[in-house]
C-alpha cells in the first residue's frame, strides 16, 4: 500500500519568514495530494490540494509543488504569521487505492 | 450549511467494554470516512462508507466496525476495548469519492480506555 513520509516533524520560523514542509510517497499511481491544517484542539481543514496533472498550485501565501518523478511534494508558506502555527498533514491517494494515506504531521510554530 | 457533527465528544471506558460513536455528515454528502488520530501517528484510515456500503477498510482489526444509514449518518463500533484504542476518532464527509475530493472533518470523539 501507499506510504507517506513527512519532514520535518517540528518546524519553528520567525514571523515573516517562509516555511517548507516536504512529503514523499511510495505509490507511483498516486494522483491526488491534499494538505490539511489542524490548529490545537480543532478539526483538520483542507488548505490546498494538487492533482498529478499539474506541477504547482498557489493560493495567496500558500503553494504546493509536486515532483512526480521523484515522488515528492512540498508545502510552501510565505510571509508566515502567528496564526499559521498549527500541525500540517500531507496526504496522498490513487484512484485505485480509494483511501487517503496521511503523513505523520509537522508542528509549525511561528515565533513573533 | 451545518458542519459535520460527532457525538459524544468525550468518552471514558474500561478495557473489555464496547463503544459506539456517531457521525452526522454535511447535508447532501454521501461519503463518510473514519480516522483514528493518535500522537505521532497522524491520521490512520479506518473505513469509508458511501450510500450505506463500506467501500474500503484500513488495516485495523475486526473489533472495529461501522455502518451507514439511509440518511448518510454513520456509526462506528469498537468491541472489546484495549488500552491502545485510546485516541481521537474523527469522521469526515465528502460529496463524492472521499479519497479524491475535499473531506470535511468533524470535531472528533476523544476516547479514553482505562
Amino acid at each position: 500500500g501507499e506510504n507517506v513520509e513527512q519532514h520535518p516533524s517540528t518546524l519553528s520560523v520567525q514571523e515573516g519568514d517562509s516555511a517548507v514542509i516536504k512529503c514523499t510517497y511510495s505509490d507511483s499511481a498516486s494522483n491526488y495530494f491534499p494538505w490539511y491544517k489542524q490548529e490545537l484542539g480543532k478539526r483538520p481543514q483542507l488548505i490546498i490540494d494538487i492533482r498529478s496533472n499539474v506541477g504547482e498550485k498557489k493560493d495567496q501565501r500558500i503553494a504546493v509543488t509536486l515532483n512526480k518523478t521523484a515522488k515528492h511534494f512540498s508545502l510552501h508558506i510565505t510571509e508566515t504569521q502567528p496564526e499559521d502555527s498549527a500541525v500540517y498533514f500531507c496526504a496522498a491517494t490513487s484512484g485505485s487505492a480509494r483511501q487517503l494515506t496521511f503523513g505523520s504531521g509537522t508542528q509549525l510554530t511561528v515565533l513573533p | 450549511k451545518a458542519g459535520v457533527t460527532q457525538t459524544p465528544r468525550y468518552l471514558i471506558k474500561t478495557r473489555g467494554q464496547q463503544v459506539t460513536l456517531s457521525c452526522s455528515p454535511i447535508s447532501g454528502h454521501r461519503s463518510v470516512s473514519w480516522y483514528q488520530q493518535t500522537p505521532g501517528q497522524g491520521l490512520q484510515f479506518l473505513f469509508e462508507y458511501f450510500s450505506e456500503t463500506q467501500r474500503n477498510k484500513g488495516n485495523f482489526p475486526g473489533r472495529f466496525s461501522g455502518r451507514q444509514f439511509s440518511n448518510s449518518r454513520s456509526e462506528m463500533n469498537v468491541s472489546t476495548l484495549e488500552l491502545g484504542d485510546s485516541a481521537l476518532y474523527l469522521c469526515a464527509s465528502s460529496l463524492r469519492d472521499s479519497h479524491q475530493n475535499e473531506q470535511f472533518f468533524g470535531p472528533g470523539t476523544r476516547l479514553t480506555v482505562l
